[in-house]
């Protein structure tokens, strides 16, 4: 079973930083690896799909790098509206398995 | 617009069974995989079962496998999801959820429902 690790578990911002969360996988994901983010009542949002491309309506600022086992999302300055949990998830080649990472909380300095 | 809408969810006893719901709209629903994926009082993410766009294969976390059977009806636009044996570990949001599985998309799952909430209690 793949494991995801993230990384911090917090960080904590002022609106206009740029965040960086960091994604490990226990082994080689290739490039199967989707970001989400999630606010407090709601479903969560894809961001990102296949570690670098970016979901329909998805802003520019949110950037997703790394294959392998390394994976990075970046959001270059943040809004308001970015505070909130982001959580990564892999997909496994055969048989078609999905864990999801324990999630990075960004919250406002 | 994609719709997800679960339905379904309840209190019920340990050791007791429950079936959800998700109907689903704004896409072809047969030709795409889906999810179910829970969420316990203030925890992460935990994917529960995928089922393919025909119903041919289906795939379970090793935490419902045996407990739990997820099926479709593509003539509805219906995903289910069939609980039995639930314990007090399964409390938690249920989300119905529409992989993105294209030849542009592997890995991602492009839109959820609100979620319904499943409670284990006595």
């Amino acid at each position: 079973e793949i494991v995801l690790t993230q990384s911090p578990a917090t960080l904590s911002l002022s609106p206009g930083e740029r965040a960086t969360l960091s994604c490990r996988a226990s082994q080689s994901v290739s490039s199967y690896l989707a970001w989400y983010q999630q606010k407090p009542g709601q479903a969560p949002r894809l961001l990102i799909y296949d570690a670098s491309n970016r979901a329909t309506g998805i802003p520019a600022r949110f950037s997703g790098s790394g294959s392998g086992t390394d994976f990075t999302l970046t959001i270059s300055s943040l809004e308001p509206e970015d505070f909130a949990v982001y959580y990564c998830q892999q997909r496994s080649n055969w048989p078609p398995m999905f864990t999801f990472g324990p999630g990075t909380k960004v919250d406002i300095k | 617009q994609v719709q997800l809408v679960e339905s379904g969810g309840g209190v019920v006893q340990p050791g007791g069974s429950l079936r959800l719901s998700c109907a689903a709209s704004g896409f072809t629903f047969s030709s795409y995989g889906m999810h179910w994926v829970r969420q316990a009082p203030g925890k992460g993410l935990e994917w529960v079962a995928f089922i393919r766009y025909d119903g041919s294969n289906k795939y379970y976390a090793d935490s419902v496998k045996g407990r739990f059977t997820i099926s479709r009806d593509n003539s509805k636009n219906t995903l289910y999801l069939q609980m039995n044996s639930l314990r007090a570990e399964d409390t938690a949001v249920y989300y119905c959820a529409k992989d993105c599985s294209s030849t542009s998309c592997y890995a991602g799952i492009d839109y959820w429902g609100q979620g319904t909430l499943v409670t284990v209690s006595s």
